[in-house]
């Protein structure tokens, strides 16, 4: 199956400095979503992408999805203490219900 | 609309017995996954269900095996319980499953221990 690979696995940051995690495939993403996993919580839909190139906001989140489709960038600016967790790149097949997670990239912010 | 909700949300078991975990969808919602999550091999797909029937399957041995019901409820079933098996097992809803138009929404999980 199609596997993504996700960078850095861990990012520590001084709060207020940014953030950003890679998600890279070998072959072309038909989508990409995003998702957020405090600790001890659950994974927490964050935004979907399917264009070529395609950029969306949310307020400090910027979330990119490549040209080729291959890679897409989740970039905080300006991290909060509340920004933490762990940030999950996936994407799903069809409509087999099937998501396909990246390893994830553990945030750690420091007040 | 209530969120999906997993029962029980903490199991301890021992190796070689079964455990059955079940999963509530948000109402309207027809597909229901399963997913394994451990620190060492992340998130991973087990199956998902629609109108009662499994479409698709993760590579996970025979012993990992689900149904669902005629009202989308879903549960998952384990036997002969491994250590390995030591998880947060996850339950997602989505109306149909479509991955490229759809969101799919996480219950809380349960957290299995196997002792």
């Amino acid at each position: 199956g199609q596997q993504v690979m996700q960078i850095p696995q861990y990012q520590h940051v001084q709060e207020g400095e940014d953030f950003t995690t890679y998600c890279n495939s070998s072959t072309t993403l038909s989508n990409i979503q995003w998702y957020k996993q405090r600790p001890g919580g659950h994974p927490v839909f964050l935004i979907q992408l399917v264009k070529s190139g395609e950029v969306k906001k949310q307020k400090r989140l910027t979330f990119q999805f490549g040209e080729a489709k291959k890679n897409s960038s989740l970039h905080i600016t300006a991290t909060q203490t509340t920004d933490v967790g762990t940030y999950f790149c996936a994407h799903g097949s069809g409509n087999t219900g099937k998501l396909i997670f990246g390893q994830g990239t553990t945030l750690q912010v420091k007040p | 609309k209530a969120g999906v909700t997993q029962t029980p949300r903490y199991l301890i078991k021992t190796r070689g017995q079964q455990v059955t975990l079940s999963c509530s969808p948000i109402s309207g919602h027809r597909s229901v996954s399963w997913y394994q999550q451990t620190p060492g091999q992340g998130l991973q797909f087990l199956f998902e269900y629609f109108s009662e029937t499994q479409r698709n399957k993760g590579n996970f041995p025979g012993r990992f095996s689900g149904r669902q019901f005629s009202n989308s409820r879903s549960e998952m079933n384990v036997s002969t319980l491994e250590l390995g098996d030591s998880a947060l097992y996850l339950c997602a809803s989505s109306p149909t499953g479509d991955r490229v138009v759809e969101t799919q929404y996480f219950g809380p999980g349960t957290r299995l221990l196997v002792l």
